[in-house]
């Protein structure tokens, strides 16, 4: 089956840096990935969404130079924190839409646990 | 505007009961709908969708939903629960005109006790 795959799974970082996560479509090729970030005891928001070869869609109250999304090949999409503080700390998960197959088709990452101190 | 509402935040249940999780939408469009489960610390798996035909739908691990339109409800359905499916369910619906997001219920917790 399709796989998506998320790395780091988990990263501790000091506040002020930058953090980049990777979201990679393992077996197939994905024209659109999602970004979606889930709170503890919380659902899953969606921040992003990210078309190869050009500039991602965010969503309403997502601030695009915080998070920046780079979608560069069929495979791989990035999402770098930018100066990270403590209330970006999250649970931040990928999804891939499958090309060819149907759009309902989407796989999701296992996630990247982000902790800012 | 589309929302999707899981009414129950927490459902406990005993070891081999049967439990429903329930679902309800409201979208001026038509839609597909989908059930996911989530493990802790873990990501999303899909445990069934619908998209057109019979409304009652099977998934993995034992799983059925049911689409009401009338009711714009996909309540989820299992016969007999397991220790093993203690998780956060995640109702959610894709926008039939858009195709481009998908968007989530709050999600229900199921405590399965033994």
């Amino acid at each position: 089956g399709a796989v998506v795959s998320q790395h780091p799974s988990r990263v501790i970082c000091k506040s002020g840096t930058s953090v980049k996560i990777e979201c990679r479509s393992l077996d197939f090729q994905a024209t659109t990935m999602f970004w979606y970030r889930q709170f503890p005891k919380k659902s899953l928001m969606l921040m992003a969404t990210s078309n190869e070869g050009s500039k991602a869609t965010y969503e309403q109250g997502v601030e695009k130079d915080k998070f920046l999304i780079n979608h560069a090949s069929l495979t791989l999409s990035t999402l770098t924190v930018t100066s990270a503080h403590p209330e970006d700390s999250s649970f931040y998960i990928c999804s891939a839409r499958h090309l060819g197959r149907a759009v309902d088709t989407q796989y999701f990452g296992p996630g990247t646990r982000l902790t800012v101190l | 505007a589309q929302s999707v509402t899981q009414l129950d935040s927490q459902v406990p249940v005993f070891e081999e009961a049967p439990v429903e999780l329930r679902c309800n939408y409201s979208s001026s469009v038509s839609v597909y709908l989908f059930w996911y489960v989530q493990y802790p610390n873990q990501g999303l798996q899909l445990l069934l969708k619908y998209l057109s035909g019979s409304t009652l739908v099977k998934g993995i691990n034992g799983f059925e939903a049911e689409f009401n339109k009338s009711q714009t409800s996909f309540h989820l359905r299992k016969p007999s629960v397991h220790i093993s499916d203690t998780a956060e369910y995640f109702c959610a619906v894709l926008l039939k005109t858009s195709y481009d997001k998908v968007i989530f219920g709050p999600g229900t917790s199921l405590s399965v006790i033994p």
